[in-house]
């Protein structure tokens, strides 16, 4: 079956602009993961959702950072004013049920702010 | 804090041989898991393996295998008969509920 799709692959977006970054999961998958993945560095946890409900956050970097998931399904992550700092790989992941499944990763959105 | 170390930054090894990646990880949690994960250029992280912090039995996927020493909190990685196809950055990896907490990497050459 299909895996997690990310769409752009790739945006290039000038400094100040907003930026949209979607996730489609796998379908029936219940939880849903962005991660930061900055050059050279491993990922790191943004935020997490249990179908429509974000439950933690903790891993946004400020304010500029929105993510949703309206439907429980489809997830967009929002910066808003990009820095120069945003620039990295965002990963998406989802997961069928609890702790003890796999994450699915997606193929990561690159984004570089200019 | 909770972190993960792996302390090879880059490796290079001849196709068939054996080769090891470090990781250690530190926490406080006792039922946890543990991974590694691969990381090809394409950038699809790829699961490799995955032990389960309170199964003693080391984990075995046909050329991948572990060594999960809990009380060290060290948790490496054997590729066996390596292959011109593993050649990718590996991210050793934990996590207890739903945060996956990653180390900075290793990349790995295969020679052919």
């Amino acid at each position: 079956g299909a895996g997690v799709s990310q769409s752009p692959r790739y945006k290039v977006a000038k400094r100040g602009q907003d930026v949209a970054l979607r996730c489609d999961p796998i379908s029936g998958h219940v939880s849903l993961f962005w991660y930061q993945q900055a050059l050279g560095q491993g990922p790191e946890f943004l935020t997490y959702f249990q179908n429509e409900a974000q439950l933690d956050k903790s891993g946004l970097p400020s304010d500029r950072f929105f993510a949703e998931r309206p439907e429980g399904s489809v997830s967009t992550l929002k910066i808003q004013r990009t820095q120069q700092e945003d620039s990295a790989v965002y990963l998406c992941a989802s997961r069928i049920g609890g702790a003890n499944y796999e994450q699915y990763f997606g193929p990561g959105t690159r984004l570089t702010v200019t | 804090a909770q972190t993960v170390t792996q302390s090879q930054p880059e490796m290079s090894v001849q196709e068939a041989e054996t080769v090891t990646l470090s990781c250690t990880y530190d926490t406080s949690e006792n039922n946890y898991y543990l991974f590694w994960y691969k990381q090809p250029p394409s950038r699809q992280m790829i699961l490799v393996i995955r032990q389960e912090a309170y199964k003693q039995q080391n984990a075995t996927e046909n050329r991948f295998s572990v060594n999960f020493q809990k009380a060290a909190k060290s948790f490496s990685l054997k590729i066996s008969d390596s292959q011109l196809g593993d050649t990718a950055m590996y991210f050793c990896a934990w996590n207890r509920d739903d945060k996956i907490i990653f180390g900075k990497g290793t990349r790995l050459h295969i020679l052919p």
